[in-house]
């Protein structure tokens, strides 16, 4: 089992609609969950960060962490053409500050 | 104008040359790290700082070197030990304080090509 597992991608939603990206981890002691975007070619740059279970939200985006199942998401509302990235899903490890990277989810907003 | 910078942006390599990827961060961050992405995957650790003089070794460190003399340096050798580094080359920086520790910034990364 992968330490960071997201959902194999790519996904693609209509202009407008509400994306959904799923992360699952195996580690128990994480601490720390982190959402980057990445467009083609670039740096990944952070969206949202995450520490305690329930929602967090800024602007068009939510963050939802469930600890005891192990599971992160991010929720983009009203998708726009220019979400279209990968999203990359970062967990702490339980030592020394390191993350530990999901493989990211490819996401195509059609307008 | 705070940030993170590597350089250069593209580099080429030809087969046995040793080649020195340059990281450097204004943004007072103790802890500095490698990551390495290929086409269509993750991000994979390669080498990572905490403090100046003190690094360790990530999940692919063989084949490649780092030092850290300085705070704001982190410069990364791949050496003609490692076999494919055709690679996208990401240095990123984090605080170990304040609101967001162990956030990662990154910078705009280094494509290195092997000839």
């Amino acid at each position: 089992q992968k330490e960071v597992e997201q959902n194999s991608g790519p996904l693609s939603v209509p202009e407008g609609a509400i994306a959904s990206l799923n992360c699952t981890y195996s580690d128990r002691g994480s601490q720390s969950f982190f959402w980057y975007r990445q467009y083609s070619g670039k740096s990944p740059e952070l969206i949202m960060f995450i520490y305690s279970n329930g929602d967090k939200e800024d602007g068009r985006f939510t963050a939802q962490l469930n600890k005891a199942s192990q599971y992160v998401s991010l929720l983009i509302r009203d998708s726009q053409p220019s979400d279209s990235a990968t999203y990359l899903c970062a967990v702490t490890a339980n030592q020394g500050g390191k993350l530990i990277f999901g493989q990211g989810t490819e996401l195509s907003v059609k307008p | 104008d705070g940030g993170i910078t590597q350089s250069p942006k593209y580099l080429f390599r030809k087969e046995g040359q040793n080649v020195t990827l340059s990281c450097e961060q204004n943004l007072n961050h103790d802890a500095m790290y490698w990551y390495r992405q290929d086409p269509g995957q993750g991000l994979r650790l390669i080498y990572y700082s905490q403090i100046v003089n003190d690094f360790q070794k990530g999940d692919i460190a063989e084949g490649y070197s780092v030092s850290r003399e300085k705070k704001e340096s982190f410069p990364l050798t791949v050496t003609s030990a490692q076999k494919n580094p055709t690679a996208f080359y990401l240095c990123a920086s984090s605080t170990t304080s304040g609101g967001a520790p162990d956030t990662q910034y990154f910078g705009p990364g280094t494509r290195l090509t092997v000839l």
